[in-house]
């Protein structure tokens, strides 16, 4: 069964610290990861795509990086600000049936 | 990129009630797919809403409790009928953009309170 499992589950960190959240899955065969941010009362929006060859990408102060090997993703967010609160989602999309397999989601949250 | 607009945007119903969420989309899109967010985690897809055919379920949910409409290529609604506070969730609508890559464009969600 196709699985995303995201850690920490929970975040508090300071303004302008940085921080890495993870995300491990099982989707085979695989397509592409994506990360989304989803502000408190709003629907998710993309940061980021990731597919087989990519290793990392960043996107501002977003950067993941992706181990096709190791079926591990990871989102690193620089110098947070307190508009980095969110909960952040990795998506998983099989290169099959075209499935998507959504993670937990880290709720972030950055304290002045 | 696709503008997704639903309403409402929340609302308090009461056990036994039904409600129905509208979702607009800016552009003419094929599949409009309908998600459920329960508090604190993440999205469970219910349905893709495909304009002239009956909607596809997935497993776990059934039309009777979610009866979807799709009149045309840019609208769909979304009914929770007979709801129980198990049904308290976020519910959101989204369609796929144009990219081979299949990203994912939400509205900004139905915040559903069931008493």
């Amino acid at each position: 069964k196709n699985q995303v499992e995201q850690s920490p589950q929970s975040l508090i960190i300071l303004e302008g610290k940085n921080c890495t959240l993870q995300c491990n899955y099982t989707v085979s065969p695989f397509s592409n990861l994506r990360w989304y941010k989803q502000d408190t009362g709003r629907g998710p929006v993309s940061l980021t795509i990731m597919t087989f060859s990519e290793n990392t990408k960043s996107n501002g102060r977003y950067t993941a990086t992706l181990d096709a090997d190791t079926k591990q993703s990871s989102l690193h967010i620089t110098a947070s600000q307190l508009s980095d609160s969110a909960s952040y989602i990795c998506v998983v999309r099989d290169n099959a049936g075209n499935m998507l397999t959504f993670g937990g989601g880290t709720r972030l949250m950055v304290k002045p | 990129s696709a503008v997704i607009s639903q309403k409402p945007s929340r609302d308090i119903c009461q056990r036994g009630t039904s409600l129905t969420i509208q979702c607009q989309v800016d552009s003419q899109v094929t599949m409009m797919f309908w998600y459920r967010q329960q508090p604190g985690q993440s999205l469970t897809l219910i349905a893709t809403a495909n304009q002239g055919s009956e909607a596809t379920y997935e497993s776990g949910f059934v039309i009777d409790k979610f009866p979807i409409s799709r009149p045309n290529l840019t609208f769909s609604t979304l009914t929770v009928s007979n709801m129980s506070p198990e049904d308290s969730s976020i519910y959101l609508c989204s369609v796929e953009g144009p990219s081979r890559t299949g990203e994912l464009f939400f509205g900004e969600g139905s915040r559903l309170t069931v008493l």
